[in-house]
């Protein structure tokens, strides 16, 4: 059964830090893994999907690595702002239809 | 244009009470789900259609249920709330199996509050 971890659960930092939130799972046999973001009250925000056979893809500001083998990716933030600020999600879609989610990195921003 | 809408935002209702959220994509998506999101913030899954097709039912009570007249519609009925059942219920969608991404689009969520 596929169980998907963050670490840390919350994390606070200064405005400009670079700063890295991750994520693992259990069981290798993923189709992707999508990285979101939620604001308080709202939605979640697609920002990264990453397909099984890739390593990496970058949206601006953000990175975001796939390391099947070992079961974890990481969601690189740089020169965080205080727009970053929100709850950050890592979601694992298995062969079948299923996503399963992590318990989400909760991220305040310093102005 | 809203990709994944859900109606109504809010609601707040009665113990007993039964309730309905809709659910609308316009994507051209074949794939739908419920989710629920609890007071800690952890989404579990708890429904996907694939054409109409009900495709995951997971540990459910059989108080709620699916109905997805069409593959752009996905409505969640739920019967005779509990107090339990406060939650924001996401409904996503995603493209057919084989295409490319099978990224997850989420609706906005909607807030249910039984008294």
């Amino acid at each position: 059964k596929q169980e998907v971890t963050q670490i840390p659960a919350a994390l606070s930092v200064p405005e400009g830090e670079n700063l890295v939130l991750n994520c693992s799972f259990t069981d290798s046999a993923i189709y992707n893994l999508q990285w979101f973001r939620q604001d308080p009250g709202k939605g979640l925000t697609s920002l990264l999907l990453i397909q099984s056979s890739q390593r990496e893809q970058t949206s601006g500001r953000l990175n975001a690595s796939l390391d099947k083998s070992s079961g974890r990716s990481t969601l690189y933030i740089a020169a965080s702002q205080p727009g970053d600020s929100a709850t950050y999600l890592c979601a694992v879609k298995t062969g079948g239809f299923k996503t399963i989610f992590g318990a989400g990195t909760r991220l305040f921003v310093k102005a | 244009d809203t990709a994944v809408s859900q109606t109504p935002k809010y609601l707040v209702t009665q113990m007993g009470n039964d309730k309905s959220i809709k659910c609308e994509q316009n994507l051209g998506h074949d794939t739908m789900y419920w989710y629920k999101q609890d007071s800690k913030k952890f989404l579990k899954i708890m429904f996907s259609y694939n054409n109409k097709e009900l495709i995951i039912n997971e540990t459910v009570p059989n108080r709620f249920s699916p109905k997805s007249p069409d593959k752009a519609h996905l409505n969640l009925h739920i019967n005779s709330l509990e107090l339990g059942d406060s939650a924001v219920y996401f409904c996503a969608s995603s493209p057919p199996r084989g295409e490319v991404t099978g990224e997850l689009f989420f609706g906005e969520g909607s807030r249910l509050t039984v008294l």
